[in-house]
C-alpha cells in the first residue's frame, strides 16, 4: 500500500463546475496535509495547508479533511481552464518527511 | 520575497558524466530539501538539511550521489557518474524551519536527460 494515494485521473471537468479530488493516507500519525497545483514542464506551487478536521477555504479552493477516515480533499469551485494542472496531495508522516501521491491531473474544458 | 533559485534549468549529459545541480533558498529559510521528481509521479526526498547539517538523506544513493550545503544557505546536489535511470527533474525547496508544520515551497528544478 502506498503511503498516500490519489486517483491519477484524468478528472474532466466542465468550465464552471466543481472539482472534487480526494486522496488516502496510510499513516494514522500525520498531522499537516499540503495541495500543490503543478503545470506542465512546472515545478510544484503549494496552494493550500491543512491541519486540523473539517474545511479550510481559501478562493475557490476547499480543503476538506478527516483523519479518522484517512483522507483529505480538494474542491475547485467554479473551474476554469487555467485550473487545468496535476494536483498533487502531500502528508508528512513519520521522521517529518513530506510525502507525495502521485498527483491527480485535472481538465477544465471550456 | 524571491523564491527559490535553481540552476541550470536543464542538463543534457552522457552516460557516465558528472553534474551538480546548485539551489539557493528563500532567504531566512534553515531548512532545504532536494527531491527528485519522475515523470507521472510525485517529488521524492533526497536528502533535507537543517542549517549546514544533512538530517535525512536515507534515499539519497550514495554510491554516486553526494550534496553539501556550505554555511547553511546555498546547496549543490552532484552525480558521479550518471546513469540513464538518473533522469528525472531535480527540485530544491526549502522551509522556514523543519517539523510537521512547516509549508516547502519549491524552486523551478533542474530537468535532467542521460544519454
Amino acid at each position: 500500500q502506498k503511503e498516500v494515494e490519489q486517483n491519477s485521473g484524468p478528472l474532466s471537468v466542465p468550465e464552471g463546475a466543481i472539482a472534487s479530488l480526494n486522496c488516502t493516507y496510510s499513516d494514522r500519525g500525520s498531522q499537516s496535509f499540503f495541495w500543490y497545483r503543478q503545470y506542465s514542464g512546472k515545478s510544484p506551487e503549494l496552494i493550500m495547508s491543512i491541519y486540523s478536521n473539517g474545511d479550510k477555504e481559501d478562493g475557490r479552493f476547499t480543503a476538506q479533511l478527516n483523519k479518522a477516515s484517512q483522507y483529505v480533499s480538494l474542491l475547485i469551485r467554479d473551474s476554469q481552464p487555467s485550473d487545468s494542472a496535476t494536483y498533487l496531495c502531500a502528508v508528512y508522516a513519520a521522521g517529518n518527511k513530506l510525502t507525495f501521491g502521485g498527483g491527480t491531473r485535472v481538465l477544465v474544458k471550456p | 520575497e524571491a523564491g527559490v533559485v535553481q540552476s541550470p534549468r536543464y542538463k543534457i549529459i552522457e552516460k557516465k558524466q558528472p553534474v551538480a545541480f546548485w539551489c539557493n533558498p528563500i532567504s531566512g529559510h534553515n531548512t532545504l530539501y532536494w527531491y527528485r521528481q519522475n515523470l507521472g509521479q510525485g517529488p521524492e526526498l533526497l536528502i533535507r538539511y537543517e542549517n549546514e547539517e544533512a538530517v535525512d538523506d536515507s534515499q539519497l544513493p550514495k554510491d554516486r550521489f553526494s550534496a553539501e550545503r556550505l554555511k547553511g544557505v546555498d546547496s549543490t546536489l552532484k552525480i558521479q557518474p550518471a546513469e540513464l535511470g538518473d533522469s528525472a527533474v531535480y527540485l530544491c525547496a526549502s522551509s522556514r524551519e523543519a517539523g510537521v508544520y512547516n509549508e516547502q515551497f519549491f524552486g523551478p528544478g533542474t530537468r535532467l536527460t542521460v544519454l
